[in-house]
């Protein structure tokens, strides 16, 4: 069975400080792909990331990066510089490779993430 | 490209009533995706198209919950003789078969049985 920890519910900090948003994940497949997603309070999810496990390189993207390592089972998530509108709900998520006969994403918990002006 | 559209937004039943919700995909996603999000926790999985075909399944999807897409393209998520577990955000997401896990989710439906 797959399984995704979010283990901090909320986080606070104040505009532009950078925070990190931790994910640990299991899974018995060799070949499987993680997520993040934002839930701003109008509650649709939005796609940031994807990463495939055979990747390990970190990436970058503006204010966000993320920091993948297999050997941990970690995929954390970095605001650089934080602001206001940051502030929602995160989710990192877990699925099997395409083909393995299954599409569905086991989500974790969420950080809730408030940045204070 | 107008996104995924869910109605109602929201939606108060008595319990014991039969409530319905549809989902309208992006119009070229063949891939059609039902969630459910309590309170404090993150979206689980229910049921999955491509197409009309309905592939997957979760156990959370009891007999009271019937989902459809008979044309392929909106879908519908019924759930009959309601219970107060049942209140929860149901999402809706959708993608094509050639991008996969490329999901756009709806904003969903939020239930509220009383």
């Amino acid at each position: 069975a797959q399984k995704v920890t979010q283990a901090q519910t909320e986080i606070s900090v104040v505009e532009k400080e950078d925070v990190t948003l931790d994910c640990v994940y299991e899974t018995r497949d060799t070949t499987y792909y993680l997520f993040w997603y934002k839930q701003p309070p109008s509650g649709e999810l939005v796609f940031l990331i994807r990463r495939n496990s055979f990747d390990e390189q970190n990436e970058i993207s503006g204010r966000y990066s993320w920091n993948f390592q297999k050997s941990t089972s970690s995929f954390n998530f970095t605001i650089t510089a934080s602001q206001v509108v940051d502030s929602a709900v995160y989710f990192c998520a877990l699925s099997k490779a395409p083909g393995a006969g299954s599409y569905q994403l086991t989500f974790g918990k969420g950080t809730k993430l408030s940045v204070i002006p | 490209d107008t996104g995924v559209s869910q109605d109602p937004r929201h939606k108060i039943t008595k319990r014991g009533q039969n409530v319905t919700f549809r989902c309208d995909p992006i119009s070229e996603h063949n891939r059609l995706y039902w969630y459910r999000q309590t309170l404090g926790q993150g979206p689980e999985f229910l049921t999955y198209f491509q197409n009309e075909a309905q592939l997957e399944k979760s156990r959370l999807l009891s007999d009271r919950f019937s989902a459809e897409r008979p044309k392929g393209s909106f879908s519908t998520l019924e759930i009959q003789r309601t219970e107060q577990g049942d209140s929860a955000m149901y999402l809706c997401a959708s993608s094509r078969a050639d991008r996969n896990y490329g999901y756009t989710f709806g904003s969903g439906t939020r239930l509220t049985v009383v």
